[in-house]
């Protein structure tokens, strides 16, 4: 079975933390993506990433960061916390065209 | 500016009943539609798509009713049941020319059916 693995559930940290955000993928494709899920405004795209040290933004990158260094992991950093950035997180890879794999996301909460 | 529209923000329907949630878009190099549906403390999961040329695709009791002029879709659950209860997003993707799409998704509907 094919899957995208969040390395965490839920995390806590504090404002001002650098947060990372860790993504791994076991279907060899090419493309991945972090999105942030708010009640009421949906799936919004932070960053993706095309290939191997490749990233391009998405609709609201400001505050983070991400870092592809092998085919297979995709990080999202958080360079430095804030409780406005307190969301779900949810990575997803796909092979181009098809409908993405979704990881089962991580809570972050920024106190 | 939401670039695919969805509604209702929640549903509620009997068992046995029909579901239906409606997305709408303005961007017409869209050239997949696809619906998710995601159970609490679970990522989304792809659960139907359809591409412009085809009006109507069903699989099961989903179905996905695709009006391109009017540039809207529709996702409908028959005989919905108990275990359906979740949230659904609509989405539409447009090709970014590295071999990759970008999805944009819908707000979500929260679909709770009664027994």
């Amino acid at each position: 079975d094919v899957k995208v693995t969040q390395s965490s559930r839920y995390l806590v940290k504090r404002t001002g933390e650098k947060v990372f955000l860790e993504c791994v993928q076991d279907m060899d494709h090419e493309n991945m993506f972090w999105y942030r899920q708010d009640p009421g405004l949906g799936l919004r795209l932070i960053y993706f990433s095309y290939d191997v040290k490749m990233k391009e933004k998405g609709d609201i990158p400001e505050g983070y960061s991400v870092s592809r260094e092998k085919k297979e992991r995709f990080s999202l950093i958080l360079e430095s916390a804030s409780t406005n950035q307190t969301s779900m997180y949810l990575c997803a890879s796909t092979y181009s065209p098809g409908g993405y794999t979704f990881g089962s996301g991580t809570r972050l909460t920024v106190v | 500016q939401q670039q695919v529209k969805q509604s209702p923000q929640s549903l509620i329907v009997q068992k046995g009943g029909i579901s239906i949630i409606n997305c709408a878009y303005e961007n017409t190099a869209f050239d997949y539609f696809p619906w998710y549906q995601q159970f609490p403390g679970k990522g989304p999961a792809l659960l139907i798509a359809i591409r412009p040329d085809v009006s109507e695709k069903k699989e099961g009791r989903f179905t996905i009713s695709f009006n391109k002029s009017a540039k809207q879709f529709s996702l409908h659950i028959m005989d919905s049941q108990p275990g359906d209860s979740a949230t659904y997003f609509c989405a539409a993707s447009i090709g970014l020319g590295t071999g990759s799409n970008q999805f944009y998704f819908g707000t979500g509907t929260s679909l709770t059916v009664i027994p």
